[in-house]
């Protein structure tokens, strides 16, 4: 079936330092949505991605679309202890199809040290 | 509006004991969608409502568990028996459409002894 990965797992950087996540689907994807899920929060959305090769900004936050519509990247310029969370990249299962639903990939955690 | 609302946030429950998650969706939301988290398995969807209709139950993991939406302001996920590897963090959410953006309620953390 379709996943969806994400690495890194887990990162831990300085407070300052820039941060990126990948995400990478073994199917192409229609769109691609972005959550974030601060430390014992739910998730919560961020931002999605429709066009091919789209870039998307959010104050420090880069958000990539792959042109193949199978991968995805969110950029953080100069961290900050706000930005403490795991960052989820979702997609819909299939394409178009009728049981679109939306799979999540598995995550990163970052962790900012002040 | 208050969001999605789950209850109870917490529930503490023997081995064998039936379990009832509520979840009521943001109003006019057409989909509401019952996820689990646990640290192995990450966040998995078990299941989706469109209109209170069950459109795909695929990911729910055995005949131990059963969702409703009897109207479109509440749906329960129940768990009976319950065990000890049902404890997790379950979500609702909810969305306008199916590839719009998923409001996530509070979740309810299950821990099942």
């Amino acid at each position: 079936g379709q996943q969806v990965m994400q690495i890194p797992q887990y990162q831990h950087v300085q407070e300052g330092e820039d941060f990126t996540t990948y995400c990478n689907s073994s199917t192409t994807l229609s769109n691609i949505q972005w959550y974030k899920q601060r430390p014992g929060g739910h998730p919560v959305f961020l931002i999605q991605l429709v066009k091919s090769g789209e870039v998307k900004k959010q104050k420090r936050l880069t958000f990539q679309f792959g042109e193949a519509k199978k991968n995805s990247s969110l950029h953080i310029t100069a961290t900050q202890t706000t930005d403490v969370g795991t960052y989820f990249c979702a997609g819909p299962r299939g394409y178009g199809g009728a049981t679109n639903k939306l799979i999540f990939g598995t995550g990163t955690l970052l962790a900012v040290q002040p | 509006d208050a969001g999605v609302i789950q209850s109870p946030r917490h529930e503490v429950t023997e081995m064998g004991q039936e379990v009832t998650l509520r979840c009521k969706p943001i109003s006019g939301h057409d989909y509401l969608f019952w996820y689990r988290q646990t640290m192995m398995r990450g966040l998995e969807l078990l299941i989706y409502f469109n209109n209170n209709v069950p459109i795909d139950d695929s990911g729910m993991p055995e005949d131990r568990f059963s969702a409703k939406m009897p109207n479109a302001s509440f749906s329960t996920l129940k768990i009976q028996p319950s065990e000890p590897r049902d404890s997790a963090v379950y979500f609702c959410a909810s969305s306008l459409t199916l590839n719009t953006e998923a409001f996530f309620g509070q979740g309810t953390r299950l821990t099942v002894v």
